[in-house]
């Protein structure tokens, strides 16, 4: 089975600051990176996704990409309290797409 | 609206009794999917389809079912369903799974309780 690693958190920012969460993967064919953010209770919804090394930029959100370190981040500029959600890493595998466990995020007022 | 729809949106059954989660989506997506997640381990794909007549096991098949005869359909069937098959499911689906088509849109989910 192939691996898709978050640190489960909570990680708690204050408003306004950066929120930086990781993911790692084991599968060096992977080629495509996702991010997707879920609310309690809601289905996942996409963020952002990531085919190649460096920075990939929308919004207030920067994934970024390191296959040769098989690392993928995603930055969150000014957070917001309705940021505060699970953040999902996804990985693609073959025809497959593999999850991580997620990472909580809070962000406090 | 483009949407991935999904029924029942909430299920209790018991030990045993064969049930369908039904899952459509309006797209025309090639890929389709179905996950569980649950507590501490997150999403875990059961099955996919990659067009109609073919799927494939994910990571988690065991004791589930699914066909895909119609492009926009792609029922989970559990033959014979045990308590630890309690779970929320999510259906997802895409454009296809080549890169650039991969981004999966997910139904809205069925909380499954089985006794």
């Amino acid at each position: 089975q192939k691996e898709v690693e978050q640190n489960s958190g909570p990680l708690s920012v204050p408003e306004g600051a950066i929120a930086s969460l990781n993911c790692t993967y084991s599968d060096r064919g992977s080629q495509s990176f996702f991010w997707y953010r879920q609310y309690s209770g809601k289905s996942p919804e996409l963020i952002m996704f990531i085919y190649s090394n460096g920075d990939k930029e929308d919004g207030r959100f920067t994934a970024q990409l390191n296959k040769a370190s098989q690392y993928v981040s995603l930055l969150i500029r000014d957070s917001q309290p309705s940021d505060s959600a699970t953040y999902l890493c996804a990985v693609n595998s073959g025809y497959a797409l593999n999850f991580g466990k997620g990472t909580s995020l809070l962000v406090t007022p | 609206e483009a949407q991935v729809t999904q029924n029942p949106r909430y299920l209790i059954t018991v030990t045993g009794k064969k049930l369908t989660v039904t899952c459509s989506q309006n797209m025309n997506h090639e890929y389709m999917s179905w996950y569980r997640q649950d507590p501490g381990l997150g999403l875990r794909q059961i099955y996919y389809s990659m067009n109609v007549e073919v799927t494939d096991k994910g990571d988690v098949p065991e004791g589930y079912k699914v066909s895909r005869k119609e492009k926009r359909n792609f029922p989970l069937i559990l033959e014979s369903p045990s308590p630890n098959q309690t779970s929320l499911y999510f259906c997802a689906s895409s454009f296809g799974s080549g890169r650039g088509q991969e981004t999966q849109y997910f139904g809205p989910g069925t909380r499954l309780l089985v006794l």
